[in-house]
């Protein structure tokens, strides 16, 4: 596996149902994000982990919860989703301090979400 | 703070015309400019990048962007557009120093006509 890996690709999930979505990187970088994507709307950054210390959240609701086990793995946890939280999830990564780095930004594939 | 700007939510062309899609940003320091392309249930693919380098950069699949300083504008272009090139588009701004986050503009969606 090259790049940015997200499982499942697609995920329908009723209210009441606890899922997880996977995100791996096989980039050697440091930094992971979790992004919603809905139509017409802009792309909303929700967590960012730093060296697998989250830095950011930006106002997410508490049914999704990320985890980040360690530099290459991260997760979201989903729990009494509403259908309005269906959209697609993109996970992105990028190489802090590295040399060149620019704060570029690698995209995984995307799960989309349905919730019934 | 910065933003990002991306005049016009759709852009349709012709086949083989000339594909330009607009982007400003603002940052209080130098900033990375970056261009990515998202094809329909796909991530967004990088497609070129803005780095204090040379102010006209080209990318992939033909496309190229001039950061233009005094109009802080970083437009994407494509000579002459392809049935393939039709996707959304997003330009995204990173200040480069202590942080990683990228803002993204609201995206273009490129609709090309045979």
């Amino acid at each position: 596996e090259t790049g940015v890996t997200q499982t499942p690709r697609h995920l329908v999930m009723g209210m009441t149902n606890k899922k997880s979505l996977k995100c791996e990187q096989h980039l050697g970088h440091n930094a992971m994000y979790w992004y919603k994507q809905s139509a017409k709307k802009p792309l909303e950054l929700m967590f960012v982990y730093n060296f697998k210390e989250q830095t950011e959240n930006n106002s997410v609701p508490s049914r999704f919860s990320p985890e980040c086990p360690n530099s290459s793995h991260l997760f979201l946890h989903l729990h009494t989703l509403q259908p309005e939280d269906s959209a697609l999830y993109l996970c992105a990564s990028s190489l802090l301090g590295g040399a060149g780095s620019y704060n570029e930004q690698f995209f995984g594939p995307g799960t989309r979400l349905t919730v019934l | 703070a910065q933003s990002v700007t991306q005049l016009g939510s759709h852009v349709s062309v012709s086949e083989g015309a000339l594909v330009l899609l607009r982007c400003n940003y603002s940052s209080s320091v130098p900033p990375y400019l970056f261009w990515y392309v998202q094809y329909p249930n796909q991530g967004l693919q990088l497609l070129l990048k803005y780095t204090s380098a040379a102010t006209l950069v080209k990318g992939i699949n033909g496309f190229e962007a001039e950061f233009k300083k005094s109009e802080t504008s970083f437009h994407l272009t494509k000579p002459s557009a392809h049935m393939s090139d039709a996707a959304e588009y997003f330009c995204a701004v990173s200040d480069g120093n202590a942080g990683n986050m990228l803002t993204f503009g609201g995206g273009t969606r490129l609709m090309v006509k045979p």
